[in-house]
């Protein structure tokens, strides 16, 4: 294993409410993702960041932010989360900054927004 | 930009048989790619991937993947399909730069029939 933790590991939530979701790593590595996972769409990057307090936005990072306080940690909050962001979410993380390095994948947070 | 397709979202093959998983890419530089699984309920494993050392690439559980340049494919391969190779299987490719993001294909489903 990679050393990536995900809590909660199941969530479920009411329209409106404000989630936070944690990624957890072991392995002091400088890049950590943030992914959704839905069928017939694969795996989507919502943020990432490249170092503590430095983060980007990926393809669909509308109604979530982030925030890294610290090397080992990366929380995704759903601003007022809605029904369309019922979805399991990965935290990744990487080593090297190089496009061959390899993303580890944590093992994913089931939230229901009903 | 750089993109993943992987035809059809669900393969079945009998135990024993050939496994072949197809994936195309584009990318405007030279890739990187990667192959992933996931098994129910957890986390995407690492599979293979080519980092432009050899063009044919050997992972786990057997599988190889050949990287065809002249094809924009990287089609995954199992001489011989074994029922604890059911699972969700994810094409990604990565640019040639640093810091570069993984995208996805949208994932292949095999079966595997006794």
């Amino acid at each position: 294993d990679a050393g990536i933790t995900q809590s909660p590991r199941h969530k479920v939530t009411e329209t409106g409410t404000p989630v936070t979701l944690r990624c957890h790593q072991t392995e002091n590595h400088r890049y950590m993702y943030w992914y959704r996972q839905d069928p017939g769409h694969g795996l989507r990057l919502i943020h990432y960041s490249y170092g503590v307090k430095d983060t980007d936005k990926g393809e669909v990072s509308d109604g979530y932010s982030v925030s890294r306080s610290k090397t080992e940690d990366f929380l995704l909050t759903l601003e007022s989360a809605t029904s369309s962001q019922t979805s399991v979410y990965f935290c990744a993380i990487r080593g090297g900054a190089g496009a061959g390095d390899t993303q580890y994948f944590g093992p994913g947070t089931r939230l229901t927004v009903l | 930009a750089q993109s993943v397709t992987q035809l059809g979202s669900h393969v079945s093959v009998s135990e024993g048989a050939l496994v072949l998983l197809r994936c195309n890419y584009s990318s405007s530089v030279p890739p990187y790619l990667f192959w992933y699984v996931q098994y129910p309920n957890q986390g995407l494993q690492l599979l293979l991937k080519y980092t432009s050392a050899a063009t044919l690439v050997k992972g786990i559980n057997g599988f190889e993947a050949e990287f065809k340049k002249s094809e924009t494919s990287f089609h995954l391969t199992k001489p011989s399909a074994h029922m604890s190779d059911a699972a969700e299987y994810f094409c990604a490719v990565s640019g040639g730069r640093a810091n570069s993001k993984l995208t996805f294909g949208k994932g292949i489903t095999l079966s595997v029939r006794p």
